[in-house]
């Protein structure tokens, strides 16, 4: 049973950068499939951040391409999501999941979460 | 980027009666479409995905069909846990696209 597990800081300073990790269980990253990172706005709906697939290849979303980065450690089996220059409107829940391959849907999800960029 | 269209944004439905979904996309996503389901404090569990194929232990009151740009997810008889949020997310093209959700309420 694949398993995800979000961790970070829940709290970011305007204009600092948004720091995550997902820590991968009961599969090992470096074999397939996409990984992935989703925010929820609170009260709102998921917006896709960006993915990337197991030999290191992303895909960001292009309203937030030019603020993220995201990577992947196959040693600790787990991929992170940075997103500089934070401010209020990137307050959200943030999940991880893993894709498919050829079907890309989100086959398994972190249970999220909440970050708040605050002074 | 294709835009998801979901409607209507809230149903109001009786434990026992079916629910039925729509979800359009701006343009031809085949049939790389999923559905989601979230409960409040959750994160999101994928309930089809190729439009129609039910993901691992969803029951089979679940059922989505469709291709192209229209797709619906039916519940065939309402559950007191079926009660949430459910969002449409083609895969077809990137960025990958959610839909707004519709929020199944009790009637």
């Amino acid at each position: 049973q694949v398993q995800l597990q979000e961790s970070g800081s829940g709290l970011v300073k305007p204009s600092e950068t948004l720091s995550l990790t997902c820590a991968v269980s009961g599969y090992s990253i470096s074999v397939g499939y996409y990984w992935g990172w989703i925010r929820q706005p609170p009260g709102k709906g998921l917006e896709w951040i960006g993915s990337i697939s197991h030999d290191g290849t992303t895909y960001y979303n292009p309203s937030l391409k030019s603020r993220v980065t995201i990577s992947v450690d196959t040693s600790k089996n787990q991929f992170s999501l940075r997103l500089n220059s934070v401010t209020a409107a990137d307050t959200a829940v943030y999940y991880c999941a893993r894709l498919g391959t050829i079907n890309l849907a989100m086959l398994n999800w972190g249970q999220g979460t909440l970050v708040t960029v605050s002074s | 980027e294709i835009v998801m269209t979901q409607s209507p944004a809230t149903l109001s439905v009786s434990p026992g009666e079916r629910a039925t979904l729509s979800c359009r996309a701006s343009e031809s996503v085949s049939s790389n479409l999923a559905w989601y389901q979230q409960k409040p404090g959750q994160g999101p569990r994928l309930l089809i995905y190729g439009a129609t194929t039910r993901a691992s232990g969803i029951p089979a009151r679940f059922s989505g069909s469709g291709s192209g740009t229209e797709f619906t997810l039916t519940i065939s008889s309402l559950q007191s846990e079926d009660f949430a949020v459910y969002y449409c997310q083609q895969y077809n093209n990137w960025p990958l696209t959610f839909g707004g959700g519709t929020k199944v309420e009790i009637k």
